[in-house]
C-alpha cells in the first residue's frame, strides 16, 4: 500500500542554518506530494505541493522537488528563522486512492 | 472567510459519556474528514465524507460515528467515550475527494478520564 516515511525528530538548528527534512514515499501510480506545516496550537496548513515528477514546490523560502527516480520529496530551506519552529508533515495522494497519506511528522526547533 | 471552525476548543469528558465534536466549513467543499493526532503516530483518518449524504470509514473508525446531512457540517460523535480516545481531533475539507489540498480546522483537544 501507499506510505510516507519522513525523518524522525526533533530537529534542532540555529537560526540561519540550512534545513533538510527527508521524505520518501511508496505509492502506486503517480501520486501528488505535499508538505504541510503545523504551528503550535494550530491545525495543519499546506506549505507546498508538487503534482508530477521533477516539479518543484516552493513557499516561504521552503522548496521540495518531486524525485520519481528516488521516490523522494525532501524539504529544504536555505536559512531558517525562529518562526519556522513547527511540526512538518510530508504527505501524498495517489491517483488510485483518494485518501491523503501523512507521514508521522518532524518537529523542528530553531534556536535564536 | 472563516474556513473551518471546530467546537469545542477543548473538553474533559468522563469515560462512558457521549459527546459530539462539531465541524463547519464555509467553503462549499464537497469532501470532509476527521483525523485524530496522537504523539508519535501522526494523523490517522477516522471517517470521511466525499459528498453530502455519504460517509466512509477511515483507518481508525471504531468508537466513532459521523453524519453528513448537508455540505457544511460534519459532526463526529463518540457514543461512549474511553480513555484511549484522548487525543486532538482535526476536521478538514477539500474541494473534491482526492488530489486536492486539504484545509484544516484548529482542532479539539479531548481528555477522557
Amino acid at each position: 500500500g501507499n506510505s510516507v516515511t519522513q525523518m524522525e525528530g526533533p530537529v534542532t538548528l540555529s537560526e540561519e542554518a540550512f534545513l533538510t527534512i527527508n521524505c520518501t514515499y511508496t505509492a502506486t501510480g503517480y501520486p501528488s506530494l505535499f508538505w504541510y506545516v503545523q504551528y503550535p496550537g494550530e491545525g495543519l496548513q499546506l506549505l507546498l505541493k508538487a503534482t508530477k515528477a521533477d516539479d518543484k514546490g516552493s513557499n516561504k523560502g521552503f522548496e521540495a522537488t518531486y524525485r520519481k527516480e528516488t521516490t523522494s520529496f525532501h524539504l529544504e530551506k536555505g536559512s531558517v528563522q525562529v518562526s519556522d519552529s513547527a511540526v512538518y508533515f510530508c504527505a501524498l495522494i495517489s491517483g488510485r486512492d483518494d485518501k491523503i497519506i501523512f507521514g508521522k511528522g518532524t518537529r523542528l526547533h530553531i534556536l535564536p | 472567510t472563516a474556513g473551518i471552525t471546530q467546537a469545542p476548543t477543548s473538553q474533559i469528558l468522563a469515560a462512558g459519556r457521549s459527546m459530539t465534536l462539531r465541524c463547519t466549513q464555509d467553503m462549499r467543499h464537497n469532501a470532509m474528514y476527521w483525523y485524530r493526532q496522537d504523539l508519535g503516530l501522526g494523523l490517522r483518518l477516522i471517517h470521511y465524507s466525499n459528498t453530502a449524504g455519504t460517509t466512509g470509514k477511515g483507518e481508525v473508525p471504531d468508537g466513532y460515528s459521523v453524519s453528513r446531512a448537508n455540505t457544511d457540517d460534519f459532526p463526529l460523535t463518540l457514543a461512549s467515550a474511553v480513555p484511549s480516545q484522548t487525543s486532538v481531533y482535526f476536521c478538514a475539507s477539500s474541494e473534491l475527494a482526492g488530489g486536492g489540498t486539504q484545509y484544516f480546522g484548529p482542532g479539539t483537544r479531548l481528555l477522557v478520564l
